[in-house]
């Protein structure tokens, strides 16, 4: 009965590959997000989709695209990896867009790039 | 943009003793700041929120406080226990989300130790 969920935990991949991230909600929100964290912590929204429509996308690299079949799963893909793509990418959900929404996230997937 | 800058950037306390994580922002259209304890290994999980027109909120042990003259805002952590050993990250929000989208900005994490 986990809320958000992302698979895989952990990624090991070469350089120049093509890689996909997946994560589901089952919380019923209507919100979900990307975010990135480096290697010291940093915490950064990627993206942002609200009824699969994108409302936030931060000067994010286009090897990442984001895709929501449905309001339920939001998955990453990332083309051409790079070595500085390693990070613990999150997954995120709320309720809606709105300001004081709490924001849920998952476990987080650990992607490395050799 | 927003930013928000987080200090101390680690903390070690006593077990029992108060911890104290303070957070300055920016714009002064940020009208709500999430408080995220992250655990090794897992995602941040939301401990305390509170939004602009409040001043203090107090969960039990945890209390977080907003200046919003001074855009600032802290985290109070009292009686702290060894399980209360993790990141915090502070984060700031505005509400118009049709242009901002909801956007959180966080702070860059404070790793707390509390030593038994």
């Amino acid at each position: 009965d986990t809320a958000v969920s992302q698979t895989p935990k952990y990624l090991v991949t070469q350089m120049g590959n093509d890689k996909s991230i997946k994560c589901e909600q089952n919380l019923g929100h209507d919100t979900m997000y990307w975010y990135k964290q480096d290697s010291k912590k940093f915490l950064k929204i990627m993206f942002s989709y609200n009824n699969k429509e994108l409302i936030i996308n931060e000067t994010v690299p286009n090897r990442f695209s984001p895709k929501s079949p449905d309001k339920a799963h939001l998955n990453l893909h990332i083309n051409s990896l790079e070595l500085g793509d390693s990070a613990v990418y999150f997954c995120a959900s709320s309720q809606t867009l709105l300001v004081q929404d709490t924001q849920y996230f998952g476990p987080g997937t650990r992607l490395t790039v050799l | 943009g927003e930013n928000v800058e987080q200090h101390p950037s680690t903390l070690s306390v006593q077990e029992g003793d108060s911890a104290v994580i303070k957070c300055t922002y920016s714009d002064s259209a940020s009208n709500y700041f999430p408080w995220y304890k992250q655990e090794l290994g897992k995602g941040p999980q939301l401990i305390i929120d509170i939004r602009s027109n409040v001043g203090e909120k107090k969960d039990q042990r945890i209390a977080v406080t907003l200046n919003k003259t001074a855009k600032h805002f802290s985290l109070h952590i009292t009686e702290t226990q060894p399980e209360d050993s993790a990141v915090y990250f502070c984060a700031a929000r505005k509400s118009r989300w049709v242009e901002y989208g909801n956007k959180l900005v966080f702070g860059a994490g404070t790793i707390l130790r509390v030593k038994s």
